[in-house]
């Protein structure tokens, strides 16, 4: 089945600086690739997604690279904001499993005022 | 956007009672819903999918007979901790999708805490 690797586990940043989280899969059937926001006590939150027929997308301070060839992809965050702080996971969803997603293990992020 | 309203938020019993969370797509038909359990500080554990009609597919290790799902419409599905001990304290989430590839919209969440 997916495995997906995410790092790093914690990750700090000073106020306007940006932030990088990387993941990595391993099934080439997977084909869509979310990443969520989770405040805590709250369930995550969709933030942006990309599909594998795209390298990269883009929304405001937020983007995300995709490398089919070398199974990773990365969120990137740029002039980080205190707010920006919280658990960021990847996941991966490979057309042959219908709806299951997998999981990165979550990056906590804490951006320092 | 695609909203998910989960409910209760938190909820504290006795051990041997059992517990109904609820899960609902306010404004989208959920033909799919998952039910994670998220454990302090790390990612969320898979329990169950379940498409709405048909019976909840369990992953290796969780009890159906414990954790009872039920997907009776295209917008709830319940989960119901049967006879609920400490060991089945943790956070609870749930989360559904729509038809066509769309993402996965989670709810809030349920922090269970069994005394």
């Amino acid at each position: 089945g997916e495995n997906v690797e995410q790092h790093p586990s914690t990750l700090s940043v000073q106020e306007g600086d940006s932030a990088v989280i990387k993941c990595t899969y391993s099934d080439s059937a997977s084909n869509y690739f979310p990443w969520y926001k989770q405040e805590l006590g709250k369930g995550p939150q969709l933030i942006i997604d990309i599909r594998s027929n795209v390298g990269e997308k883009k929304d405001q301070r937020i983007a995300v690279t995709l490398n089919k060839t070398a199974k990773h992809f990365s969120l990137h965050i740029t002039e980080t904001q205190p707010e920006d702080s919280a658990v960021y996971f990847c996941a991966a969803n490979p057309r042959n499993t219908g709806n299951q997603f997998y999981f990165g293990t979550g990056t906590s992020l804490t951006v320092i005022p | 956007g695609a909203v998910v309203s989960q409910h209760p938020s938190r909820v504290i019993c006795k051990s041997g009672t059992s517990v109904k969370i609820e899960c609902r797509s306010l404004d989208f038909q959920a033909t799919t819903m998952f039910w994670y359990r998220q454990f302090p500080k790390q990612s969320l554990m898979l329990m169950a999918t379940s498409n709405e009609g048909s019976k909840a597919t369990y992953e290796q290790g969780v009890e159906k007979d414990k954790f009872l799902i039920n997907h009776a419409s295209l917008t709830l599905s319940t989960l119901t901790v049967t006879s609920a001990h400490p060991e089945d304290s943790s956070f609870y989430i749930c989360s559904a999708r729509g038809q066509g590839g769309q993402p996965q919209h989670f709810g809030d969440g349920t922090r269970l805490s069994i005394l």
